[in-house]
């Protein structure tokens, strides 16, 4: 199974403030990234499907960006809102359809 | 659109006997449908993958005696924990996906919270 990281592990974020967090993966053998945001008592969300390096994607104030060569994605979020505190989950692709998910980014933002 | 619903929601149960969680894609057909289990503080982990119609396949440790999973229909999988026991205590989650063999989104459902007593 592969290794997938994702750091820091939460924080905590002022509201109005922009942030970003770490997902790395191992880069031999990509095939694609996922991005899911995951509120609490509900299903993981789907934000993106990443599969070619240099890739960057936005959807409304997150966006995101892929390094397949160096095996890592960033994930921002600008002008953070209250409704964006949630779970950020990152996922590797690795055959099969099979997912490795990293332990996520735990956000919480401050009003 | 893509919803995929899972009950119970949250399950109590003594040591021993078998629970059963119901996996369902409420507005579209699932070709494959995946269960995962994640522990506290931990990643979510596959446990096994399955295609309607076929056997499932599980992942590397995973007791496919313990956890029965069916995939009866292109809306519906289910897995049952048998003999539950303090130990599979755990949330477990499903997803579906509208394809196989290509790396295509999965819906996931809310999870089920079991707890052995």
């Amino acid at each position: 199974i592969l290794n997938v990281e994702q750091s820091p592990q939460s924080l905590h974020v002022q509201e109005g403030d922009s942030t970003n967090f770490t997902c790395s993966f191992p880069s031999s053998n990509f095939y694609a990234l996922h991005w899911y945001r995951w509120e609490t008592a509900k299903s993981p969300e789907a934000l993106f499907v990443m599969t070619l390096n240099g890739d960057e994607k936005k959807k409304g104030r997150i966006s995101a960006t892929l390094n397949t060569k160096e095996g890592y994605s960033y994930l921002y979020i600008k002008g953070s809102q209250p409704e964006d505190s949630a779970t950020y989950l990152c996922a590797s692709f690795y055959g099969n359809n099979r997912l490795a998910f990293g332990k996520g980014n735990q956000v919480v933002v401050i009003p | 659109g893509a919803v995929v619903s899972q009950h119970p929601s949250r399950v109590i149960c003594k040591s021993g006997t078998s629970v059963k969680i119901e996996c369902r894609s409420l507005d579209f057909q699932a070709t494959t449908m995946f269960w995962y289990r994640q522990f506290p503080k931990q990643s979510l982990m596959l446990m096994a993958t399955s295609n309607e119609g076929s056997k499932a396949t599980y992942e590397q440790g995973v007791e496919k005696d313990k956890f029965l999973i069916n995939h009866a229909s292109l809306t519906l999988s289910t897995l049952t924990v048998t003999s539950a026991h303090p130990e599979d205590s755990s949330f477990y989650i499903c997803s579906a996906s509208t394809a196989s063999g290509t790396y295509n989104e999965q819906f996931f459902g809310p999870g089920t919270r079991l707890t052995v007593l």
